[in-house]
């Protein structure tokens, strides 16, 4: 089955522990990417990557690290999480070309941080 | 800079009532056009999307939407709302080519509540 997998799917840390949250895709897909989701302010977009070691800034990358070693896996790092970075948090990915941005998403992973 | 706007938060409909979701969008360019739908605790999923040509596009589960260039809008329909329409919808939008044409930029969101 195609899928966007994301973990952990619930998480409670306290300011300054660091954190991974992982994301891993079976559709080789090239492209993927990070959003934030909050109440009034839609889907933000943190950081992305259009291939293996290959990744850019989105809007709100502050606070946040990425990287893209293997195609299927792309890690969104807390190194140092505050209150503000409390969140749902999902992760999609895409084919390239004509069907880009058809993004599957994961099921997202709700971090609070105390 | 891209961007999106959905101006209403909530729309209410009845249930067998059409339903429209507005959208207008920014973008330099010619654009890429998406809705997504959020059903509650579930990620995202693609509804449509209008690329090149037809300005009235068809989407899964009954859904349609149409492009208007001059306007800039992008407004997500249905002839007869479903109970099980009721969810979180997203317009999107990203740029042809160019400087944004790998960021996928999202509206606020507008919650549809179809009414039995």
């Amino acid at each position: 089955e195609a899928q966007v997998t994301q973990n952990p799917r619930y998480l409670i840390t306290v300011t300054g522990k660091k954190l991974t949250v992982t994301c891993s895709q079976n559709m080789n897909h090239e492209y993927m990417s990070w959003y934030r989701q909050d109440p009034g302010l839609g889907l933000r977009q943190i950081y992305y990557s259009m291939n293996v070691e290959v990744t850019d800034k989105g809007d709100v990358p502050e606070g946040y690290k990425v990287s893209r070693k293997e195609k299927r896996n792309f890690p969104l790092i807390l190194e140092s999480p505050s209150p503000n970075q409390t969140s749902l948090y999902f992760c999609a990915s895409s084919n390239g070309g004509s069907r880009a941005g058809e993004l599957f998403f994961g099921e997202g992973s709700r971090l609070t941080v105390l | 800079a891209q961007s999106v706007a959905q101006p209403e938060d909530q729309v209410n409909v009845a249930e067998g009532n059409p339903l429209t979701v507005k959208c207008t969008y920014s973008v330099s360019g010619n654009p890429y056009l998406f809705w997504y739908v959020q059903y509650p605790n579930r990620g995202l999923q693609f509804l449509l999307k209008y690329i090149t040509g037809d300005n009235l596009v068809k989407g899964s589960y009954g859904f349609e939407a149409e492009f208007n260039k001059s306007q800039t809008s992008f407004h997500l329909k249905k002839p007869s709302a479903l109970v099980s329409d009721s969810a979180l919808y997203f317009c999107a939008v990203r740029a042809l080519s160019g400087a944004g044409s790998y960021q996928l930029t999202f509206g606020k969101g507008t919650k549809l509540s179809v009414i039995p």
